[in-house]
């Protein structure tokens, strides 16, 4: 069962407009993790802001932020005056553990091309 | 920031050679991941290691082997490369950043080409 849902391929959004990326997420841990990354063209993945499930405030960094609704399982990533170097693919990851270990994965949505107009 | 290598970023290859591609952190993460992903798709993982002389296979199947004789490296080997094999690699790596926040930072990316 898929665990990351990004329900939207593609956006096209004008310059300097604030953007919406959605993501849902499927999980019955009661502590888990929600990352938003951001992929170039150039295949490299950045890291953008975290959420904690027991975060009780929403994650915001700089023109990011995390609109998150822990009891609709959504975790959509919110982009603030867009600009053209905005453009590129947004991943939406949950983390799990994955030994005893402490490792951890990152479960990925498919991800959603943005697409910054001028 | 994020330091953390993957060395070639581009590799083409012909079918049965046997490659490694590198992956480097000067970070002192315990911890280090690999990630295939296929153009636009989403990544899976395929390998992963919480220490030295540790490795684990990921979710996703593959051909590949990794090692870890040193915290810093953690290389991914391909024995006899095939035309499935085209696809990027991502390496990363992670620390525990206070109270349950583990980030993975990536690496950019090897792209494979077998023909």
């Amino acid at each position: 069962a898929q665990k990351i849902t990004q329900t939207q391929p593609g956006m096209f959004v004008q310059e300097k407009e604030a953007v919406t990326l959605d993501c849902t997420y499927d999980t019955s841990d009661q502590s888990y993790g929600l990352f938003w990354y951001k992929q170039p063209s150039s295949g490299e993945m950045i890291f953008l802001i975290y959420q904690g499930s027991y975060d009780e405030q929403n994650a915001t960094e700089g023109r990011y932020s995390l609109n998150f609704q822990k009891a609709r399982k959504s975790a959509n990533l919110v982009i603030s005056a867009s600009q053209l170097g905005d453009s590129a693919m947004y991943f939406c990851a949950m983390r799990e553990s994955i030994s005893n270990f402490g490792n951890e994965k990152l479960t990925f949505g498919t991800g959603t091309r943005l697409t910054i107009i001028p | 920031e994020a330091d953390i290598y993957q060395t070639p970023r581009y590799l083409v290859i012909g079918t049965g050679k046997k490659i490694t591609l590198e992956c480097s952190q000067t970070m002192g993460h315990d911890k280090m991941y690999w990630y295939q992903q296929d153009p636009g798709m989403e990544l899976h993982l395929i390998h992963y290691s919480y220490g030295v002389n540790s490795t684990e296979k990921g979710d996703l199947s593959s051909e590949s082997t990794v090692s870890r004789i040193r915290t810093e490296h953690f290389p991914l080997t391909l024995e006899s490369a095939r035309p499935s094999h085209t696809s990027q690699y991502l390496c990363a790596s992670s620390v525990l950043a206070g109270g349950v926040q583990e980030t993975q930072y990536f690496g950019p990316g090897t792209r494979l080409l077998v023909l």
